[in-house]
């Protein structure tokens, strides 16, 4: 069984462009959610998607938005990039549910240049 | 407000040695707790889970982790550390009831394994 797959791994970007990045979640999982990872502050949970719908938000600007298309791929975008936006970006798939665990894409790191 | 401490940011052990990782929680009620494992570059392996019933988990590559309600903690244990679990260790919580979706991560232990 596949795992989680998040396209591409890493990308360079200059101040003021947007990026999109995808994540492919495991075969049969609804749920998406999307982490950013930096030094300064951990890893935060940026937003989860399911059934093409947004169920919880974390505490990021507007500049970040997200999508769940209908065969679960996810993407997230961010605009009007910012240097504190470099990151590890990692993308995490689940059966949504209680007792249920989360699995986690190798990431897409994100350099603002 | 809910939280995740991980006191312990590097953690250096002898090949060999025994490892303790701490890791404490702050919630209303005993949230949903995991241990994940990150080598540099890569994403989030996880490594153990604690829903319910047994305080003692076994996870994978010999990773133990025991539930202590009374200290709100979920400590990560192993007996005999190889040079190959050198990596940082997260300790993750949701809330009970709640699926790993919307994982409050700690702030992550640094393992360094001296040959």
């Amino acid at each position: 069984k596949a795992g989680v797959t998040q396209t591409p791994r890493y990308l360079i970007k200059t101040r003021g462009q947007q990026v999109t990045l995808s994540c492919s979640p495991i075969s049969g999982h609804r749920s998406v959610s999307w982490y950013q990872q930096t030094p300064g502050q951990g890893l935060q949970f940026l937003f989860e998607y399911f059934s093409e719908t947004q169920r919880n938000k974390g505490n990021f600007p507007g500049r970040f938005s997200g999508r769940q298309f209908s065969n679960s791929r996810s993407e997230m975008n961010v605009s009007t990039l910012e240097l504190g936006d470099s990151a590890l970006y990692l993308c995490a798939s689940n059966n949504r549910g209680s007792n249920t665990e989360a699995f986690f894409g190798q990431g897409t790191r994100l350099t603002v240049v | 407000a809910q939280s995740v401490t991980q006191p312990d940011i590097h953690i250096t052990v002898s090949e060999g040695a025994s490892l303790e990782l701490r890791c404490n929680y702050s919630y209303g009620a005993t949230p949903y707790l995991f241990w994940y494992v990150q080598s540099p570059g890569q994403g989030l392996q996880l490594l153990l889970k604690y829903f319910s019933g047994d305080t003692l988990v076994q996870g994978i590559k010999g990773f133990e982790a025991e539930f202590k309600r009374s200290q709100s903690s979920f400590n990560l244990r192993k007996p005999s550390v190889h040079w190959s679990d050198a990596a940082e260790y997260f300790c993750a919580v949701v809330p009970f009831g709640g699926g790993g979706n919307k994982l409050t991560f700690g702030t992550g232990t640094q393992l360094k394994v001296e040959l």
